[in-house]
């Protein structure tokens, strides 16, 4: 079934551990995106690729970085953790055309929580 | 900058009545905006987009360039539309979306 997955769904983990956030797809979309969003806050583009080998820096600074090695897998790696990483980070992709043109489909989200 | 703007964190209306969740942009080009709906343990969908100019789940909502908003309209409102609901904008050109800080819609019985 297509579907977007990402694991885990929920990490815990101490201030200066080295973390990656795993994000995959069988949308068959050439697409991905990272949000991160705060509770009750709007979500905001921290990374973005078009395709693999291509990666991008969204319109909010963060320390982590990503990769795009295959069309369907799009990490996200965090090197050294810190409460300010505290958030919950959206991973969603999309297709260039097509019927859902422009529509992004999001996976379920991971909330992390830096101690 | 592009900039979306939901004034209203939290909305609520009892069941029946009409709902209208406002939302307002800044952008010099040519938009095309969404709105996305996240139920409870749901993830976050989109609900409608602008150039559809569709109905979905009774919802509406008409592109106003002159006072650059675009606002989700129901005329009777039900409780399953209890949602968080997120209004954003797509830069021309571009794939990515900004994202207004969303409205948290409540229906009362």
């Amino acid at each position: 079934e297509a579907d977007i997955y990402q694991t885990p769904r929920y990490l815990v983990i101490g201030t200066g551990k080295k973390i990656t956030l795993e994000c995959s797809q069988t949308m068959g979309h050439d697409k991905m995106y990272w949000y991160q969003q705060d509770p009750g806050m709007e979500l905001h583009l921290i990374h973005y690729s078009y395709g693999v080998n291509s990666t991008e820096k969204g319109d909010l600074s963060s320390e982590s970085t990503v990769s795009r090695i295959r069309t369907e897998h799009f990490p996200l790696t965090l090197e050294s953790a810190r409460p300010s990483h505290t958030s919950q980070y959206l991973c969603a992709s999309s297709e260039t055309g097509g019927l859902s043109y422009n529509e992004q489909f999001f996976g379920p989200g991971t909330r992390l929580t830096v101690l | 900058a592009q900039r979306v703007t939901q004034p209203e964190k939290l909305l609520s209306v009892f069941k029946g009545a009409p709902v209208e969740l406002k939302c307002n942009y800044s952008y010099s080009g040519s938009p095309e905006l969404f709105w996305y709906v996240q139920y409870s343990r749901q993830r976050l969908q989109l609900l409608l987009r602008h150039i559809s100019r569709e109905s979905i789940k009774g919802f509406t909502a008409d592109l106003n360039k002159g006072e650059t908003s675009f606002h989700l309209k129901k005329p009777f409102a039900q409780e399953e539309d209890s949602a968080m609901y997120y209004c954003a904008l797509r830069i021309q050109g571009a794939q990515k979306l900004v994202f207004g800080q969303g409205t948290r819609l409540t229906i009362n019985p």
